[in-house]
């Protein structure tokens, strides 16, 4: 699975967008961008999840580059429960394979 | 729909002991993937289980092994317990069909080796 690159932490303020970046520059073009968050001490909870399209669904936004080398995981409107560390994982469709967890982003929602 | 359950929710041991970590897959998932988490650090991958066999290991010494059983439910059992061993232990269900299988998490098992 290619590995991907994240800031190790970001501030946002409360109400506004949350915007967290995520290079994967070596993706194979059978490869999902999965996003997890996991606050602390608790089990990592399952985001979100493209391929070349970007996805919406009732937590968060992803928008993934044309060329497919980087992304964006958007929270449109940030509340301090959302203070989590962010993991941006690539991995193979089709296949049942693990997850290869990195660093993530350490967001803080600011009051 | 309930979600993926695991017990107990912290454990001591001490150094030399056996453990035994459980846990219960999502409704309607049939793969059971196991994870490490050291203190400050990303999980790290154990193993998988699916149909009642191992389907990928990581890299971890044969002490730690583990089941799943006919209802999907899964054990993880770690032999002659080391203090590197303290860490929180997540287990993952999925459903293996189609292009995508996503991993839905436990709350994790805490576990203190003194």
């Amino acid at each position: 699975d290619a590995k991907t690159t994240q800031p190790p932490s970001m501030d946002c303020a409360e109400g506004r967008a949350a915007n967290l970046p995520c290079n994967h520059s070596t993706i194979s073009g059978n490869e999902y961008v999965y996003w997890y968050r996991q606050i602390h001490s608790q089990g990592p909870q399952y985001i979100i999840h493209g391929l070349k399209n970007n996805e919406t669904n009732e937590m968060a936004s992803l928008i993934i580059t044309e060329d497919r080398k980087s992304s964006t995981l958007i929270l449109p409107h940030a509340t301090l429960r959302d203070t989590a560390v962010y993991y941006c994982i690539v991995r193979v469709g089709g296949s049942a394979r693990q997850l290869t967890f990195g660093s993530g982003t350490q967001l803080t929602v600011l009051p | 729909e309930t979600g993926v359950t695991q017990s107990p929710t912290h454990l001591i041991k001490t150094r030399g002991q056996q453990v035994t970590l459980r846990c219960s897959s999502q409704s309607g998932h049939n793969t059971v993937s196991w994870y490490q988490q050291a203190l400050g650090q990303g999980p790290q991958f154990i193993f998988q289980y699916y149909r009642e066999e191992e389907n990928g290991r990581g890299n971890f010494p044969p002490r730690f092994s583990g089941l799943q059983f006919p209802n999907y439910s899964s054990e993880l059992n770690v032999n002659a317990l080391e203090l590197d061993d303290s860490a929180l232990y997540l287990c993952a269900s999925s459903h293996r069909q189609g292009i995508t299988d996503t991993q839905y998490f436990g709350p994790g098992t805490r576990l203190t080796v003194l």
